[in-house]
């Protein structure tokens, strides 16, 4: 069975502070990671994937996450929020022969200007 | 924009009702996925389609069904529809079978009153 938990159903930062969004992961095999940003009233927007070619994942809009097999964590982290970070985050798995996503319970970042 | 298409945006019905939802998917992609996110659920998993066949089945009750078409669009019926099937319905696509990341539609949002 594969499964994620997302520390902070919410989190608020200060425009221009640090964001860290935390994913841990339970997964029998070695695992696919992904993160998802929703904005208000829209679709799933795909930010960034681990797929096991490196550690470090750069994704759209200045995010970046790390795998670290040792902690199980795929954490989210953007040196600097920007306003329009304002969304929620899911984080996701997959593995090989059971290709459905099982997201996290989504964490939702506010800004604070 | 993801490229996957979803119609319609918002539906509003009545209980014991059946709707139909339609997805079309990004060109070129043979998977479809459809999920089901609700307040008290979150983001579940239903039902995926490749190639016209049925993949793998999640937490996807009786009383829905789905198909994919030979030209690869997909649809989801609901019937006998309930209060607690009021959701926002998505529909992702991805390239193949496997763990590739999965492109969403802006979704469907169904009200049953």
């Amino acid at each position: 069975a594969q499964s994620v938990t997302q520390l902070g159903s919410h989190v608020s930062v200060s425009e221009g502070a640090l964001v860290l969004l935390r994913c841990n992961y339970s997964s029998s095999v070695p695992p696919y990671l992904f993160w998802y940003v929703q904005y208000p009233n829209q679709g799933l927007q795909l930010l960034l994937k681990y797929t096991s070619a490196a550690t470090l994942v750069k994704g759209i809009n200045g995010f970046e996450a790390e795998f670290k097999k040792s902690e199980t964590s795929f954490h989210l982290t953007k040196p600097s929020a920007h306003m329009s970070d304002a969304a929620e985050y899911f984080c996701a798995v997959i593995s090989f022969g059971n290709e459905k996503l099982t997201f996290g319970t989504g964490t939702r970042l506010t800004i604070i200007p | 924009d993801s490229g996957v298409t979803q119609t319609p945006k918002h539906l509003i019905t009545a209980t014991g009702q059946r709707v139909t939802l339609r997805c079309s998917p990004r060109s070129g992609d043979l998977s479809v996925y459809w999920y089901q996110q609700s307040l008290d659920q979150g983001l579940q998993f239903l039902i995926q389609y490749y190639n016209g066949e049925e993949r793998a089945k999640g937490n996807i009750l009786e009383r829905f069904s789905a198909q994919q078409f030979p030209d690869l669009h997909s649809e989801l019926n609901l019937s006998s529809l309930e209060l607690g099937d009021s959701a926002l319905y998505f529909c992702a696509s991805s390239v193949d079978q496997g763990p590739y990341e999965q492109y969403f539609g802006p979704g469907t949002r169904l009200t049953v009153t």
